[in-house]
């Protein structure tokens, strides 16, 4: 099992172009999020999904878009990339359980980005 | 208020010594409660979560929780250099229907020889 894979780990953007991070996930998880960590800070949910078709914002989605085709897969969007979205991004997945008590977020490997 | 606050530190302790690492959050409704360690550049890995009041035990973790006083707490025994990380408290509130966790900015950890 790869786990939760995230591609590329390392971008340079110019401010106002666009790009696609890239999250996917083999363990057959319903559950998926993207959060962004700023040097020094915690995590700041982006969006998450609850499955296929089902995405919803979290605490910081301007500027980001997001869209849950298959299970595996919750690619994250940047439209107009600028400074303030310079971060490294990370995407996790976990099991769909009634009980949160007991089930883990999996991250992946993160994605460090750099507006300039 | 924010729904999970830390200490930033950093926190301080000599090799050897107990590390206490303190998270406090607002939703009362919250029903359970993780500590993730993150070193530098890495991702964030799970050690413990606890779901009851009181404590519970995993290996030099000790992870304590307090409902009342809405309250969790992290504590590692015999502290080592390589224990020196980031540690993050992550709560899945009520308000979110359980269904996403907020993370707090963490406690950063250094273990000294």
């Amino acid at each position: 099992n790869a786990g939760v894979t995230q591609t590329p780990k390392f971008r340079i953007l110019k401010i106002g172009q666009s790009m696609t991070l890239q999250c996917t996930q083999d363990m057959n998880h319903n559950y998926m999020y993207w959060y962004r960590q700023d040097p020094g800070m915690g995590l700041k949910l982006i969006y998450y999904s609850v499955g296929a078709g089902i995405t919803d914002k979290g605490e910081v989605p301007n500027g980001y878009n997001v869209s849950r085709s298959t299970t595996e897969d919750f690619p994250l969007r940047l439209e107009l990339a600028a400074p303030s979205q310079t971060s490294v991004y990370f995407c996790a997945s976990r099991v769909d359980s009634p009980n949160y008590s007991n089930q883990p977020q999996h991250f992946g490997d993160g994605t460090r980005l750099s507006i300039l | 208020q924010k729904e999970v606050e830390q200490n930033s530190g950093p926190l301080s302790v000599p090799e050897g010594a107990i590390a206490s690492l303190n998270c406090t959050y607002s939703d009362r409704g919250s029903q359970s409660f993780f500590w993730y360690r993150q070193y530098s550049g890495k991702s964030p890995e799970l050690i413990m979560f606890i779901y009851s009041n009181g404590d519970k035990e995993d290996g030099r973790f000790t992870a304590q929780l307090n409902k009342a006083s809405q309250y969790v707490s992290l504590l590692i025994r015999d502290s080592q250099p390589s224990d020196s990380a980031t540690y993050l408290c992550a709560v899945p509130p009520f308000s979110g229907g359980y269904n996403k966790l907020i993370f707090g900015a963490g406690t950063r950890l250094a273990v000294h020889p």
